[in-house]
């Protein structure tokens, strides 16, 4: 299996700028998160959904970001506009796990965004 | 609700010494998780923790959970360069929110050779 697959893995954007992260979850897997990570607040997780639908968005820090998981093979993540604050290492990961048991994630090798 | 809390933050070795993370909760866990992460690498998943007083090990990692499943230690038996990482304790079903996982801030170590 490929494991999750995050694009791009290098992203640098001036602020004001729109950013869009991409996931492909392992197939199969019932659920997928987005992790932010930084020196100061460690990892924090974002959003995530369950059979493609948003379980939880209380991490997102702000109207500027949204997620989206149109098909089970796909994620988003947006950031509209973009600012300074918003660099950090963006981690993708999917578990074969529900709602009553998380399970084992699966990370994806991160998109380390810098917004100048 | 606070995350679960681990200590120490950092943690210096000789190569060959013995290193021992904490991760503490106020509240009941269902279950613990426990992930590493290398040096400009992503999260890696080590094991699961259950059962009250579980204790498992993975060769010289071994992992356990309090009785009262309020805290977990992870206890590595002569560390190799090869452990230098950061290593997290996650709380599944954070808050009451189901499905969730909420990491601690991790423990930072370095070994030297």
């Amino acid at each position: 299996d490929a494991g999750v697959i995050q694009s791009p893995r290098h992203e640098v954007t001036e602020m004001g700028q729109e950013v869009t992260l991409r996931c492909k979850p392992i197939s199969g897997h019932n659920s997928l998160f987005w992790y932010r990570q930084t020196m100061m607040r460690g990892l924090e997780l974002l959003i995530y959904f369950n059979n493609n639908v948003p379980i939880d968005d209380s991490g997102m820090p702000e109207d500027r970001f949204s997620a989206k998981m149109p098909n089970a093979s796909f994620s988003t993540l947006k950031i509209q506009p973009s600012e300074p604050r918003d660099s950090a290492v963006y981690f993708c990961a999917s578990s074969p796990g529900t709602l009553l048991n998380t399970g084992e994630l699966f990370f994806g090798e991160g998109s380390r965004l810098t917004v100048l | 609700g606070q995350q679960v809390m681990q200590i120490p933050q950092y943690q210096h070795v000789q190569e060959g010494e013995d290193f021992t993370t904490y991760c503490n909760s106020s509240t009941t866990l269902s279950n613990i998780q426990w992930y590493k992460q290398r040096p400009g690498g992503h999260p890696v998943f080590l094991i699961q923790l259950v059962k009250s007083g579980e204790v498992k090990k993975q060769k010289r990692l071994t992992f356990q959970f309090g009785e009262a499943k309020k805290n977990s230690s992870l206890h590595i038996t002569a560390t190799q360069t090869t452990d230098v990482g950061t290593y997290f304790c996650a709380d599944p079903n954070y808050g009451g929110s189901q499905g969730n996982l909420i990491f601690g801030k991790g423990t930072k170590l370095s070994v030297k050779p």
